[in-house]
């Protein structure tokens, strides 16, 4: 069975500096990974996807996040915070082939001043 | 605006009740996928159709049912409704059945069980 772990409920960094989400994954075989992000009140807002290829890979918005198979995480990164980067960030795993998509429980980010 | 639709926006209805939430999903996506999201349950996948037909099974309660019509859209029928079905119901969808596709998600359908 397929999973993932998202470590911290919540992560909380200042205005300018650079943040990290985290996110562990279990699958059998080769994995697709997503990140998706939910404001209040709304639905998830697709952000960047990990099909194959170069282990960096750039979403909207200025994140990106880096795919370690060896550690089998995909951590979501951004530069520099902003403010209205608040919310709330899901990891997901699909295996090649597979039909269901499992998602983290959510880490929730707060960008303060 | 992710151009995946649903209706209504909110329910609220009493225990042991029928209800049936509606999706339209983007312009030409063949793949409609319900989730269920809640506090204790977070995230959870229901069910999938692929085309009008069922392609996956998640952690979907034999009281509720799904389909997908002709003209794509799809419905989720929730019955015999328990307090513990409050939540939050997603609708996603996806161009094509393949894993490598990303799923958009709707509004969502906010149902309270009195």
């Amino acid at each position: 069975a397929q999973s993932v772990a998202q470590p911290e409920d919540q992560v909380k960094v200042a205005e300018g500096n650079p943040l990290t989400v985290k996110c562990t994954y279990s699958v059998s075989g080769n994995p697709y990974l997503f990140w998706y992000v939910q404001y209040p009140n709304r639905g998830l807002q697709f952000l960047l996807k990990y099909i194959t290829g170069d282990n960096l890979v750039k979403g909207s918005y200025g994140f990106e996040a880096e795919f370690n198979k060896s550690q089998t995480s995909f951590h979501l990164k951004k530069p520099s915070a902003l403010v209205s980067d608040s919310a709330l960030y899901f990891c997901a795993v699909r295996p090649m082939g597979g039909n269901k998509l499992t998602f983290g429980t959510g880490t929730q980010l707060k960008v303060e001043l | 605006d992710s151009g995946v639709t649903q209706t209504p926006k909110h329910l609220i209805t009493a225990t042991g009740q029928r209800v049936t939430l509606r999706c339209s999903p983007r312009s030409g996506d063949l793949s409609v996928y319900w989730y269920q999201q809640s506090l204790d349950q977070g995230l959870q996948f229901l069910i999938q159709y692929y085309n009008g037909e069922e392609r996956a099974k998640g952690n979907i309660l034999e009281r509720f049912s799904a389909q997908q019509f002709p003209d794509l859209h799809s419905e989720l029928n929730l019955s015999s409704l328990e307090l513990g079905d409050s939540a939050l119901y997603f609708c996603a969808s996806a161009h094509r059945d393949s894993a490598g596709y990303e799923q958009f998600f709707g509004p969502g359908t906010r149902l309270t069980v009195l």
